[in-house]
């Protein structure tokens, strides 16, 4: 079975800090994504990438980075925290962007204050 | 724009009954065709995926597509008040630049004992 981890469930932050999310995935896949989910919103890509060092902007970048120094992980960078960006953070990874399914982690619920 | 779209319900239904989600998307390039579900709280976790016309079926799940209409729809057979959950219908453009999965807001399901 493929396992997406991030590194935390729940995350309380300070507005103006520099909030790092971790992803790990163990399938050896070459696609990793980042969402964020609100009610009514649905799900929006932030950013993803297809390979090691590349990185895509999705539809929401603005306010985020993105790293991928290692195939297995991929992180997502808030730069300057603000009290909007408190949502449900996804990770996922598939082995082919368009014909395999993406497969999620847990999930991060981050509450900016 | 690419989009995919779901009646955001409620959809209820009594214990075992046939419950039946439909999904709309607009790219007629579209080759694969998702279906997550979503507990409160969790991360959306893939059910099936289909990618000819016609039917699939696993367990008490059918995927059903038709191209020629653009519409994916998926019938949970003998429903269980553990299948209340969203369901997320999530489209494929496998191609161009992007071919990354765009997601409906998905359907909420209430099985009712």
């Amino acid at each position: 079975d493929v396992k997406v981890t991030q590194s935390s469930r729940y995350l309380v932050k300070r507005t103006g800090e520099k909030v790092f999310l971790e992803c790990v995935q163990d399938m050896d896949h070459e696609n990793m994504f980042w969402y964020r989910q609100d009610p009514g919103l649905g799900l929006r890509l932030i950013y993803f990438s297809y390979d090691v060092k590349m990185k895509e902007k999705g539809d929401i970048p603005e306010g985020y980075s993105v790293s991928r120094e290692k195939k297995e992980r991929f992180s997502l960078i808030l730069e300057s925290a603000s009290t909007n960006q408190t949502s449900m953070y996804l990770c996922a990874s598939s082995l082919d962007r368009g014909a395999q399914p993406q497969h999620f982690g847990d999930g991060t619920r981050l509450s900016i204050l | 724009q690419k989009e995919v779209e779901q009646n955001s319900g409620p959809l209820s239904v009594p214990e075992g009954a046939i419950a039946s989600l439909n999904c709309t998307y607009s790219d007629r390039g579209s080759q694969s065709f998702f279906w997550y579900r979503q507990y409160s709280g969790k991360s959306p976790e893939l059910i099936m995926f289909i990618y000819s016309n016609g039917d699939k079926e696993d367990g008490r799940f059918t995927a059903q597509l038709n191209k020629a209409s653009q519409y994916v729809s998926l019938l949970i057979r003998d429903s269980q008040p553990s299948d209340s959950a969203t369901y997320l219908c999530a489209v494929t453009h496998y191609g161009g630049s992007q071919g990354n999965l765009i997601f409906g807001k998905g359907t909420k399901l209430s099985v009712k004992p």
